[in-house]
């Protein structure tokens, strides 16, 4: 069974652009969520997505946004890119949230903001 | 919302000893205490779980201590050997699969 698929893998934007991630879950899993990982903050929850539906999101301003497809499949996006935006972006899948199962994570993609 | 803490953010034991890294949280409402390794360029990898309703839960040489009184957990590493090495965190959620409120990791070297 493949694991969670995170692309690109690393991406160097610049100041002022914006950016879109990509996850696909493990088959199966309908549970999508997003952290990001700073040397400074650690690993802090940006949102989470089942059924196409935003079930909960973390203290992150507006210029954070996600949405999931229907097959699952998960996109979050960056507007406006600060240098402070640098950091390892990590997707966690999982079954279902009310159904007990942990999350799995992908390898994460490295955003560089210079 | 919760807050979890972690000590200590780092530890050096010798191989064969044995490693402990310890955690509080805040939030009561939490019932469910995951701990992941991370290695060098890749993500979070689960490697013991417990649940509210558990105090204490062992897999092989990793252990894991529950006391929801006190509002800590603690993972325990026996007979340590140099793969262990990694940055190990603690988190805390209502339930698997819920948004994870993690510590600040522990990065454990393991010498020969």
């Amino acid at each position: 069974k493949a694991g969670v698929t995170q692309t690109p893998r690393y991406l160097i934007k610049t100041r002022g652009q914006q950016v879109t991630l990509s996850c696909s879950p493990i088959s199966g899993h309908r549970s999508v969520s997003w952290y990001q990982q700073t040397p400074g903050q650690g690993l802090q929850f940006l949102f989470e997505y089942f059924s196409e539906t935003q079930r909960n999101k973390g203290n992150f301003p507006g210029r954070f946004s996600g949405r999931q497809f229907s097959n699952s499949r998960s996109e979050m996006n960056v507007s406006t890119l600060e240098l402070g935006d640098s950091a390892l972006y990590l997707c966690a899948s999982s079954p279902n949230p009310g159904q007990g199962a942990e999350a799995f994570f992908g390898q994460g993609t490295r955003l560089t903001v210079v | 919302g919760e807050n979890v803490e972690q000590h200590p953010s780092t530890l050096s034991v010798q191989e064969g000893d044995s490693a402990v890294i310890k955690c509080t949280y805040s939030d009561s409402a939490s019932n469910y205490f995951p701990w992941y390794k991370q290695e060098l360029g890749k993500g979070p990898q689960l490697i013991i779980d417990i649940r509210s309703n558990v105090g204490e839960k062992k897999d092989q040489r990793i252990a894991v201590t529950l006391n929801k009184t006190a509002k800590h957990f603690s993972l325990h590493i026996t007979e340590t050997q140099p793969e262990d090495s990694a940055v190990y965190f603690c988190a805390a959620s209502k339930s698997p699969g819920y948004a994870l409120n993690f510590g600040k990791g522990t990065s454990l070297l393991v010498t020969p």
